[in-house]
């Protein structure tokens, strides 16, 4: 069991610039989650897939963020445009459906937007 | 609706002292609650879940929590602190309005003293 992995874990950008981030789940799970951490709060819910159908989606994900789970597998989250508002820690998780949502999480990406 | 009230940002101990971290919920139905750890730079890591059943659960690490109907609450405690338990703890709570997104508290760090 790799656990739940996410690339970069670090990305340093400028104001205006594109990014993505990819999240590669637990490989039986079918749900993956996003989520976004600031200092001193606790994780935010973003979106989440079951499979490859995205769900839900938070009022917090403006229209310059995008993801994708296309095959049902790994994900991307990409953020157009970036603010520096956007600066945090985006995490991602992964769990079975029908596990009363024990999610296990990654190690995140911290965006850091100049 | 659902909510998290964590009380205290910053709780601290001494090495071997019982920890104690407050958590309150807010639920209209009867809720999935959860305790994480979250080490610096790091994703979260399930210590322990409320589904059903027994009120008092037991998680990894020799921590316990105990699911409080009547004063929704959902407090995680430690009768024994080790300097390996220093990190940021969040409560979750799921289950409201038929969504099992959890919502997460802002999180408590835990100072555990020499």
């Amino acid at each position: 069991d790799t656990g739940v992995s996410q690339d970069p874990r670090h990305k340093i950008t400028k104001r205006g610039q594109n990014v993505t981030f990819r999240c590669d789940p637990i490989s039986e799970h079918n749900r993956l989650y996003w989520y976004r951490q600031t200092l001193g709060q606790g994780p935010e819910f973003l979106t989440y897939f079951q499979n490859e159908a995205q769900l839900e989606k938070s009022r917090l994900l403006s229209d310059r963020f995008s993801a994708e789970r296309p095959k049902g597998s790994f994900s991307t989250l990409e953020i157009q445009r970036t603010e520096q508002g956007d600066s945090a820690m985006y995490l991602c998780a992964s769990s079975l459906a029908g596990t009363q949502n024990e999610q296990f999480f990654g190690p995140g990406t911290r965006l850091t937007v100049l | 609706a659902q909510s998290v009230t964590q009380l205290g940002s910053h709780v601290s101990v001494s090495e071997g002292a019982l920890v104690l971290l407050r958590c309150n919920y807010s639920s209209s139905v009867p809720p999935y609650l959860f305790w994480y750890v979250q080490y610096p730079n790091q994703g979260l890591q399930l210590l322990l879940k409320y589904t059903t059943g027994a009120t008092l659960v037991k998680g990894i690490n020799g921590f316990e929590a105990e699911f409080k109907k009547s004063e929704t609450s959902f407090h995680l405690t430690k009768p024994s602190a080790h300097m390996s338990d220093a990190a940021e703890y969040f409560c979750a709570v799921s289950g409201s309005g038929g969504s099992y997104i959890p919502t997460f508290g802002r999180g408590t760090s835990l100072i555990v003293h020499p």
